[in-house]
């Protein structure tokens, strides 16, 4: 089946750079995009990149678009104890349908 | 800044009694979405309305769910005879547009305990 897959946990020391990964199956999907949810809170966009891009850069966000491998990650410069969130790649499928990764609990250590 | 509203934030209920989500989307915004998340897995799309109507659906929105916009503000999912599988958190969405490039503004949920 069609599958966003990411993986679960992330740990990272505030001031470092973090990666979240995420790999998705549909190669027809025209964008990606990458959520966050904090606690008690809904999904907050936070960026997306067009699927003829290979990178997006926004503030101390970055988005690399492997289309042959079919591979998203979002990388945060400088990661801050407020970047401590589950963070949410999806898929644009159909008209207005986004599928989801499972997410990835990012935690900032300080 | 504008965003969607969902009440309540918890809602507990027995198996087989109705439940009815309510959302309030951003005003200006003709789409609205329903998606949920059990607990531990992704999220997942219900459906789509635009103009009174559904636009598209999964397979989980079977004839035990249905959406409704009574009114000029509110956005509902009612879920018709509860079953524990339904136990969730359920997103409202909504966006200005249909299209892809459109931002998806997300509630902060409503989680159901199906006991």
């Amino acid at each position: 089946g069609e599958d966003v897959e990411q993986s679960l946990f992330l740990s990272v020391r505030e001031g470092d750079s973090s990666v979240i990964n995420c790999t998705y199956t549909d190669s027809s999907s025209t964008y990606l995009y990458w959520y966050k949810q904090e606690p008690g809170a809904g999904l907050q966009l936070l960026t997306y990149i067009f699927s003829n891009m290979d990178m997006k850069q926004d503030q101390r966000l970055t988005v690399l678009l492997n289309k042959k491998d079919k591979h998203l990650s979002l990388r945060i410069a400088d990661t801050q104890t407020g970047d401590s969130a589950i963070y949410f790649c999806a898929e644009r499928r159909g008209n207005n349908r986004l599928a989801f990764g499972k997410g990835n609990q990012v935690v900032v250590i300080p | 800044e504008p965003e969607v509203t969902q009440t309540p934030s918890h809602q507990v209920t027995q198996m087989g009694q109705e439940v009815i989500l309510r959302c309030v989307p951003i005003s200006n915004h003709l789409y609205f979405y329903w998606y949920r998340q059990i607990l531990g897995q992704k999220v997942e799309f219900l459906v789509s309305f635009y103009n009174n109507e559904i636009s598209e659906k999964s397979e989980i929105f079977d004839d035990q769910f249905s959406v409704e916009r009574p009114d000029g503000s509110n956005f509902t999912l009612k879920i018709r005879s509860t079953k524990l599988e339904d136990s969730a958190m359920y997103f409202c969405a909504s966006s200005e547009g249909g299209g892809p490039n459109e931002k998806l503004f997300f509630g902060s949920g409503t989680q159901l305990s199906v006991l």
